[in-house]
């Protein structure tokens, strides 16, 4: 079956720290993927994608995230983590036309500082 | 306004109570969407609405009845709802239900607690 695993339920980090959510897909092929971020009392907003060619992708906020096929993982980093960024992060994929999005459980990121 | 948005915010009701949800979008997109996201369970796709027809129900009890009279408007209706089915119901529109199903542009989301 088709999923999104998102590893990590909460992450904790520093203020000006590095971070790195993790998520892996299961999926036959190589889906279109991916991530969300949800601030507390909010919907989701859109933060990146990937469909195809360079497997690092550039978002808003300052964030990217790398593909990696041998791994069937596309995790979310952030050089330098603001406070602003505390939020629940969700990662999601889909494959091409008529299949649904599919989310994983999310991961709850605090930042301390 | 721009973007999605949801009405009411907040809803209390009894197990007994008709209501609806509101959803409107003003992108201009042509397929809209109703998501439950409860805690500690991925968010569920409930219905899809392309162009005004309902492409997909994922097997969603009939107690939730969803109305799109147009491709800017989705409603949610409720009744003999279950207090299992408190949760954050979100709504997001897409400009293509196919090729674009992954960018979704949510609404802020309706908190329902059924009593």
């Amino acid at each position: 079956a088709q999923s999104v695993t998102q590893p990590d339920i909460h992450i904790t980090v520093s203020e000006g720290a590095s971070l790195e959510l993790r998520c892996n897909y299961s999926y036959g092929a190589t889906p279109y993927l991916f991530w969300y971020v949800q601030s507390p009392g909010q919907g989701l907003q859109l933060l990146l994608k990937y469909f195809s060619g360079d497997t690092l992708v550039q978002g808003i906020k300052g964030f990217e995230a790398e593909f990696k096929r041998s791994q069937s993982s596309f995790n979310l980093r952030k050089p330098s983590v603001h406070w602003s960024d505390a939020a629940e992060y969700f990662c999601a994929a889909h494959m091409e036309y008529g299949n649904k999005l599919v989310f994983g459980a999310g991961t709850i990121l605090r930042v301390k500082s | 306004e721009t973007g999605v948005t949801q009405t009411p915010r907040h809803l209390v009701m009894g197990m007994t109570n008709k209501k609806s949800l509101k959803c409107e979008q003003h992108l201009g997109h042509n397929a809209m969407y109703w998501y439950k996201q409860s805690a500690k369970k991925p968010l569920e796709l409930m219905f899809v609405y392309n162009f005004k027809e309902q492409t997909e129900n994922n097997s969603v009890p009939s107690r939730f009845s969803p109305e799109c009279p147009n491709s800017s408007h989705l409603f949610l209706h409720l009744h003999t709802l279950q207090p299992e089915d408190s949760a954050l119901y979100l709504c997001a529109s897409s400009q293509d239900p196919d090729r674009e199903a992954g960018e979704l542009f949510f609404g802020e989301g309706s908190r329902l607690t059924v009593l």
